[in-house]
């Protein structure tokens, strides 16, 4: 079964630490996504990468980077994080087809 | 500026009824448009999609159409089940690949 594996379900960091959320995939995909969702605002793109070590800015990239060493792990990170990136994080892989969007189960952050 | 518009946040249907989701979105070099469910705690699955080509796609008891003219799609399930109860995105693809996600509706079967 194709799987998009997020390394952590819940997380609480405290404000001003750098957090790391990793993603792997295992179906070869070339394109990796974060988004964000937050009530009543739906998925907002972050970040996102067409192909090994590169990344393109999403709608809201303010306070994150990304990382993409290798074709089936992409990282996101919060430099700095803030109690307003308390948030539920969603990675997602494709192929080159609209349909192929897998998502992982999501991280749930709550920076204190 | 929102592209993609669900303007109902929440919507409560009695088992075995019809349920009407409804999507608008302003920009009209979207010529793809997907369905997303998801769960609480889990990440959102794929539903259905329609092209621009197409005014109406079916799958078993889902059913999106798709009013170019008027910017607007909806997705009816018939009949309702209560495994129906979820978040359904809207989400046209701009580009070749990044979709633009509605704000969702959350969608309430009661038996």
């Amino acid at each position: 079964d194709v799987k998009v594996t997020q390394s952590s379900r819940y997380l609480v960091k405290r404000t001003g630490e750098k957090v790391f959320l990793e993603c792997v995939q295992d179906m070869d995909h070339e394109n990796m996504f974060w988004y964000r969702q937050d009530p009543g605002l739906g998925l907002r793109l972050i970040y996102f990468s067409y192909d090994v070590k590169m990344k393109e800015k999403g709608d809201i990239p303010e306070g994150y980077s990304v990382s993409r060493e290798k074709k089936e792990r992409f990282s996101l990170i919060l430099e700095s994080a803030s109690t307003n990136q308390t948030s539920m994080y969603l990675c997602a892989s494709s192929s080159n087809t609209p349909r192929g969007y897998t998502f992982g189960s999501g991280t749930r952050l709550t920076v204190v | 500026d929102q592209q993609v518009k669900q303007n109902s946040p929440s919507l409560s249907v009695q088992e075995g009824r019809i349920s009407i989701l409804n999507c608008d979105y302003t920009n009209s070099m979207f010529d793809y448009f997907l369905w997303y469910k998801k769960y609480p705690a889990e990440g959102p699955t794929f539903l259905i999609s329609i092209s621009s080509i197409k005014d109406k796609n079916e799958d078993g008891r889902f059913t999106v159409f798709l009013n170019k003219s008027a910017k607007h799609l909806s997705l009816h399930i018939v009949p309702s089940q209560p495994g129906d109860s979820a978040v359904y995105f809207c989400a046209p693809l701009q580009g070749a690949q990044k979709l633009v996600f509605g704000q969702g509706t959350r969608l309430t079967i009661n038996p």
